[in-house]
């Protein structure tokens, strides 16, 4: 089965340091998503990948970057972080560039920036 | 603009009841919808997806969801409920060359 792992489960930072999540998927798909998880919000989309070193914005990118330089890993980077990024952080991927495709999530980041 | 509505923030349901998860779609071109469901402190896991072809969609763990174009709906629905069950459930949906858009999901809580 797909697995989807996401380095930290709980993360506690300070405003302004710089926070990288990571994200690794083990069935070569071509797809990886960021979205951030709030009551009240749902899920919503921060960044995407179709490809290595490839990114897309998704709806809420400001504050926000990623990275993916290997097919299998995609991060997000907190330049500098403040409280209303308190979230939590889900990874997926898909195998295909399709919105048809199933997304496999990660177990997430729950990030508290104090 | 492409969006998906999930009415009810709470479901009840007392075990061995069926259930019912309402959605519904506002979408440009072909809808494709899904189903997740998020158990605590877990992502979300796929349930069953529509995108053509018959309108009764099954899936796993026994759900089932009913696609109605007259109506713009995809409620889930299962026959009889499991305390188990109990877990956040969203209803993504996109149309045509579009990205997939959550909404803000409803907790499901099966008793005894």
């Amino acid at each position: 089965d797909v697995k989807v792992t996401q380095s930290s489960r709980y993360l506690v930072k300070r405003t302004g340091e710089k926070v990288f999540l990571e994200c690794v998927q083990d069935m070569d798909h071509e797809n990886m998503f960021w979205y951030r998880q709030d009551p009240g919000l749902g899920l919503r989309l921060i960044y995407f990948s179709y490809d290595v070193k490839m990114k897309e914005k998704g709806d809420i990118p400001e504050g926000y970057s990623v990275s993916r330089e290997k097919k299998e890993r995609f991060s997000l980077i907190l330049e500098s972080a403040s409280t209303n990024q308190t979230s939590m952080y889900l990874c997926a991927s898909s195998l295909q560039r399709s919105v048809g495709e199933k997304l496999f999530f990660g177990s997430g980041t729950q990030l508290s920036v104090l | 603009a492409q969006s998906v509505a999930q009415p009810e923030d709470q479901v009840n349901v007392a075990e061995g009841n069926p259930l019912t998860v309402k959605c519904t779609y506002s979408v440009s071109g072909n809808p494709y919808l899904f189903w997740y469901v998020q158990y605590p402190n877990r992502g979300l896991q796929f349930l069953l997806k529509y995108i053509t072809g018959d309108n009764l969609v099954k899936g796993s763990y026994g759900f089932e969801a009913e696609f109605n174009k007259s109506q713009t709906s995809f409620h889930l629905k299962k026959p009889s409920a499991l305390v188990s069950d109990s877990a956040l459930y969203f209803c993504p949906g996109a149309g045509t060359a579009s990205k997939l858009t959550f909404g803000t999901g409803t907790r499901l809580q099966v008793t005894l």
